[in-house]
């Protein structure tokens, strides 16, 4: 079975512009979660999506934004970047709803602000 | 709100002698708890999790950790370090809020150097 995978792998955006990142999970799975991991906050918990609906959400401001296809994809969106998002942001899946089950991460996305 | 701690940023130990990277927490509650490590240039991957029944709970790669409730610990453990095993570990813990959201809350991760 194919890993979760995310594209892009390294991005480069500007304060104010907005970003897209993407997450196929494992075949068969339905979770997705996303995490915001950086230096000084470490792994921080976005929101986890569930059959194409938001079950759990963290404590992030509304520019941080996700969705499911009925396919499982998820992409995740931030609007007006900020130099504090600049970060590695993850993304898992999981074959049950609910992040306290095993979730299997994917490599990451490198997002830079400039 | 439920929290983790880490208590190490470094564990260092030598090939071949066992290791015990720590964590303690703090929950209302029964205590869902968690292990990932973070390779080089990798994602997490998931290695055990306590729920409920013994509290010794065996997991991926050799590794095994312990719960203790008296002392709020669930500490990582392994009888025999590879260099391989060299990596950043998280220990997790759930956490329910808003009563009607749930996530994992991540201690600030401990690097792991196992020395040949």
């Amino acid at each position: 079975k194919a890993g979760v995978t995310q594209t892009p792998r390294y991005l480069i955006k500007t304060r104010g512009q907005q970003v897209t990142l993407s997450c196929s999970p494992i075949s068969g799975h339905r979770s997705v979660s996303w995490y915001q991991q950086t230096p000084g906050q470490g792994l921080q918990f976005l929101f986890e999506y569930f059959s194409e609906t938001q079950r759990n959400k963290g404590n992030f401001p509304g520019r941080f934004s996700g969705r499911q296809f009925s396919n499982s994809r998820s992409e995740m969106n931030v609007s007006t970047l900020e130099l504090g998002d600049s970060a590695l942001y993850l993304c898992a899946s999981s074959s049950l709803a609910g992040v306290y089950n095993e979730q299997f991460f994917g490599p990451g996305t490198r997002l830079t602000v400039l | 709100a439920q929290s983790v701690a880490q208590p190490e940023d470094q564990v260092n130990v030598a090939e071949g002698n066992p290791l015990t990277v720590k964590c303690t927490y703090s929950v209302s509650g029964n205590p869902y708890l968690f292990w990932y490590v973070q390779y080089p240039n990798r994602g997490l991957q998931f290695l055990l999790k306590y729920i409920t029944g013994d509290n010794l709970v065996k997991g991926s790669y050799g590794f095994e950790a312990e719960f203790n409730k008296s002392q709020t610990s669930f500490h990582l453990k392994k009888p025999s370090a590879l260099v391989s095993d060299s990596a950043l570990y998280f220990c997790a813990v759930r956490d329910i809020w808003k009563t009607s959201y749930d996530k994992v809350i991540f201690g600030p991760g401990t690097s792991l150097s196992v020395i040949p």
